[in-house]
């Protein structure tokens, strides 16, 4: 168990929607990373933010966002849902914000499925 | 920008036999990488950072920096090493670069 909590494990809806992934970072991890893992993209950096301010974008689109709250949990928002949405949708935490000798550790991912 | 190239989508080889999974990655500062591996569509596991030169489940992986090469090697694959292996790339700043990843499949 890495430590890292994500919900829901799988979540199914349709074309047009807005959805809302939710995880908690390890104990006293100020991290968190949003990983999109795809079948034809792999493994995609989207955003990172430590201790509640924004820190890296990677390639997230401007239907997601996200943010952190005061205690550290960690939201990913994605709206106007689209059939190429499908993916495993992982977060990470990490102790500090560079992650340098400070490795992430993976949640268990949230399945969705856009129909 | 960092790049980190895992050329094998796919590797497979009997129980027993050695394996290397390849990576190479491109940066122009000093890197820190990691092997990450994933089984069955699960979470990532962090199995190796360069900066411990240690040795998780009998994988090693020495970092070469003349040939920018991070690979990850194993003497004799066991079945249940079947996975997916991530190699990464954490330069400075805080964002972790991944490999398209290689999966690794074990046959008895």
């Amino acid at each position: 168990d890495s430590g890292v909590t994500q919900t829901p494990k799988h979540l199914i809806t349709a074309t047009g929607q807005r959805v809302t992934l939710r995880c908690s970072p390890r104990s006293g991890d100020l991290s968190v990373y949003w990983y999109q893992q795809s079948l034809d993209q792999g493994l995609q950096f989207l955003i990172q933010y430590y201790n509640g301010e924004e820190r890296a974008k990677g390639n997230i689109l401007e239907r997601f966002s996200a943010q952190q709250f005061p205690d550290l949990h960690s939201e990913l928002n994605l709206s106007s849902l689209e059939l190429g949405d499908s993916a495993l949708y992982f977060c990470a935490s990490s102790l500090r914000g560079s992650s340098y000798n400070s490795p992430l550790h993976f949640g268990n991912g949230t399945r969705l499925t856009v129909t | 920008a960092q790049r980190v190239t895992q050329p094998e989508k796919l590797l497979s080889v009997f129980k027993g036999a050695p394996v290397e999974l390849k990576c190479n990655y491109s940066y122009s500062g000093s890197p820190e990488l990691f092997w990450y591996v994933q089984y069955s569509r699960q979470r990532l596991q962090l199995l190796l950072r360069h900066i411990s030169r240690e040795s998780i489940k009998g994988f090693t992986a020495d970092l070469n920096k003349g040939e920018t090469s991070f690979h990850l090697k194993k003497p004799f694959a066991q079945e249940e090493d079947s996975a997916m292996y991530y190699c990464a790339l954490m330069a400075s700043g805080s964002r972790l670069t991944f490999g398209e990843g290689t999966q690794l499949t074990v046959n008895p």
